[in-house]
């Protein structure tokens, strides 16, 4: 069946430092993909998305990348923050289709001081 | 401010009993949307409503039910046949299409006595 995984379930990294969370689909249809960060408690909050015309989009201090080739998804954290720990998740769908939001399992990134 | 406001933050059922969780958004959102959480995994959809006095099941929707008789408000209520309901409910609103991004309210935590 159709799947949205990520790579790793756990993330550290120290403050300052670069985070990229990865994400692979396996709907080759696939043509729109998003990603949330969910804060303990809180619901999730939309950070950035990008369709499958582009290979990357830049918002502040995140950046995703797509590689449709090898259907997969990876969001770039600049210069992280303690602010920054979270689950993140992407979410995949096709766009113009009845078919709703596919949502992967998260990672939990955690920034060390 | 606009958004969507899940009421009560907890909530805790007894043997039996069918509960009641709140969504209101002021967003003029047309679709709005009940997703489950269950620790670790992602979010998968209860019901989900296009428009106002329509709405469809989503992937797990045995021992739920909802309604939506304002645009503005799409409640769901847990019930008695719901055997495993302790889970972190979201609701959640686009503006109109299935397939783009979401916005999520706060969550309401269920569990059982």
């Amino acid at each position: 069946g159709e799947s949205v995984g990520l790579h790793l379930p756990t993330l550290s990294v120290q403050e300052g430092d670069n985070s990229i969370i990865n994400c692979a689909y396996s709907n080759s249809a696939s043509d729109y993909f998003i990603w949330y960060k969910q804060e303990s408690g809180k619901g999730p909050q939309f950070i950035i998305d990008i369709r499958s015309n582009m290979d990357k989009r830049q918002g502040q201090r995140v950046t995703v990348l797509l590689n449709k080739t090898v259907k997969h998804l990876s969001l770039q954290i600049a210069a992280t923050q303690p602010g920054d720990s979270a689950v993140y998740f992407c979410a995949e769908n096709i766009l113009g289709s009845a078919r709703q939001l596919t949502f992967g399992s998260g990672t939990q990134l955690t920034v060390l001081p | 401010d606009g958004g969507i406001t899940q009421s009560p933050k907890y909530l805790f059922r007894k043997e039996g009993q069918n509960v009641t969780l709140s969504c209101e958004q002021n967003l003029n959102h047309d679709a709005m949307y009940w997703y489950r959480q269950d620790p670790g995994q992602g979010l998968r959809l209860i019901y989900y409503s296009q428009i106002v006095n329509d709405f469809q099941k989503g992937d797990i929707a045995e021992g739920y039910s909802v309604s939506r008789e304002k645009k503005e408000s799409f409640p769901l209520t847990v019930t008695s046949a719901q055997k495993n309901p302790t889970a972190f409910y979201l609701c959640a609103s686009s503006i109109g299409t299935p397939n783009e991004k979401l916005f999520f309210g706060s969550g309401t935590q269920l569990s059982v006595l």
